[in-house]
């Protein structure tokens, strides 16, 4: 099984700040991960692909790099409505989520 | 615009089988460029998914579950389903299907769009 790990687990932020989140996968993974926005009681909603293809009508701040293990999400400067929990997913092999980033205000 | 929309039992009792059926609207369940997966998300806690079908039958079963799952498709309804047997009280959770992304690669990829999620409790 391929696990995911991302960090932190919570981050605390400005509305304007650079944000970065970290997603290591326990093997490598090339460029087969997607990641997640999930707002509280809603369904999480697809923000990249392919590590760094942005899903279409995703704000152009959203951004993700990386290869092999080791992957970031980038929000080039953190809006109101970016305050929510942030999923990475692989699907090299199967498909497995890391356990979250909760963006909270500061 | 594709949705997906879960339905079923929302209290199930410890032992027996959890049962839900996600209906496809505004699309096919036939394409092929497409499986259709279920994840699941206990309370406070984050994303496990549990399997997929393609619309032929073919299917993905995460090796965790993959002894209590079953997961179906009834392609004259643009419909497919979910069961799992001899639940606990681990398996109560938000589930969700979701259109589970295969045109890039032979398999699947990415989950988009997704249902809004139905809460199942097991509790007696």
């Amino acid at each position: 099984d391929i696990q995911m790990t991302q960090s932190p687990s919570t981050l605390s932020a400005s509305v304007g700040d650079r944000v970065t989140i970290t997603c290591r996968a326990s093997q490598s993974i090339s460029s087969w991960l997607a990641w997640y926005q999930q707002k509280p009681g809603k369904a999480p909603k697809l923000l990249i692909y392919k590590a760094s293809s942005l899903e279409s009508g995703v704000p152009s701040r959203f951004s993700g790099s990386g290869s092999g293990t080791e992957f970031t999400l980038t929000i080039s400067s953190l809006q109101p409505d970016d305050f929510a929990t942030y999923y990475c997913q692989q699907y090299n092999s199967l498909w497995t989520f890391g356990q979250g980033t909760k963006v909270e205000i500061k | 615009q594709l949705q997906l929309q879960e339905s079923g039992p929302g209290l199930v009792k410890p032992s027996e089988t959890l049962s839900l059926t996600c209906t496809v609207s505004g699309g096919s369940i036939s394409s092929s460029s497409y499986y259709w997966g279920w994840i699941r998300q206990p309370p406070g806690k984050g994303l496990e998914w549990i399997g997929s079908i393609y619309y032929s039958g073919s299917t993905y079963y995460n090796p965790s579950l993959k002894s209590r799952v079953t997961i179906s498709v009834d392609t004259s309804k643009n419909q497919f389903s979910l069961k799992l047997s001899s639940v606990t009280a681990a398996d109560t959770a938000v589930y969700y299907c979701a259109r589970h992304d295969a045109a890039a690669r032979p398999d699947p990829n990415w989950f988009d769009p997704w249902g809004q999620g139905t809460l199942v409790t097991v509790s007696s």
